[in-house]
């Protein structure tokens, strides 16, 4: 495994930025993803990192910095369908590029 | 929809019984995965298949018994299972297993064993 860390949970208002991080092993790293999932639904790929800096897609961002094993998704702008659950996954050539997950960071977005 | 299509949404199934789940793609990905989703755990891959056979299998215990009769259909056959083998199992496929833009998942099926 890959040993991927990412908080469990996380509470922001309508709005806002909000930052979630994940940390992995650096051993064997090709590359880290990060994916939405709704209650009940599939998660759906976000965004793809596998050199060093941001990545920007509209109201989503993501960052790695390969030498410290972190990443995060940034969202800006939050509205209430953002409350979801963020997968982050490493990618790891020392497990057949496999991918290994984090457990999710749940956010509750308020009004 | 996401272009990977599990069935059933739902299941409860009694310790004796045996029953499968049915996973289809027509994305023309030629990989596909199982991964169990339990409450507050992070996924854990089950089984790959690569080009139809079968390149990973995590430990599993034997009462889960992936199929892949091609490269668009993967079955899990389900039997004698435990309560704690309740949870949603999700299928994922890939255009194979370095792409960069990961996997597309299915919705996964909700299962409840009693």
């Amino acid at each position: 495994g890959q040993n991927i860390d990412q908080p469990t949970e996380m509470t922001a208002t309508e709005g806002a930025i909000v930052q979630i991080n994940c940390t992995y092993q650096t051993s064997g790293f090709n590359g880290l993803f990060w994916y939405q999932q709704h209650a009940g639904e599939a998660p759906t790929f976000l965004s793809y990192n596998v050199l060093d800096g941001l990545e920007e897609k509209g109201r989503f961002s993501s960052f790695l910095s390969r030498s410290k094993g972190y990443s995060y998704l940034l969202l800006k702008e939050l509205q209430m369908k953002d409350s979801a659950s963020y997968l982050c996954a490493g990618r790891n050539n020392n497990a057949g590029n496999m991918l290994t997950f984090g457990g999710g960071t749940r956010l509750m977005v308020k009004p | 929809e996401t272009g990977v299509t599990q069935t059933p949404r739902h299941l409860v199934m009694g310790m004796t019984n045996k029953k499968s789940l049915k996973c289809e793609q027509h994305l023309g990905h030629n990989a596909m995965y199982w991964y169990k989703q339990s409450a507050k755990k992070p996924l854990e891959l089950m089984f790959v298949y690569s080009l139809e056979e079968r390149v990973e299998n995590n430990s599993v215990p034997s009462r889960f018994s992936p199929e892949c009769p091609n490269s668009s259909h993967l079955f899990l056959h389900l039997h004698t299972l435990q309560p704690e083998d309740s949870a949603l199992y999700l299928c994922a496929s890939s255009q194979d297993r370095t792409v960069n833009y990961g996997y597309t998942f299915g919705s996964g099926t909700r299962l409840t064993v009693v």
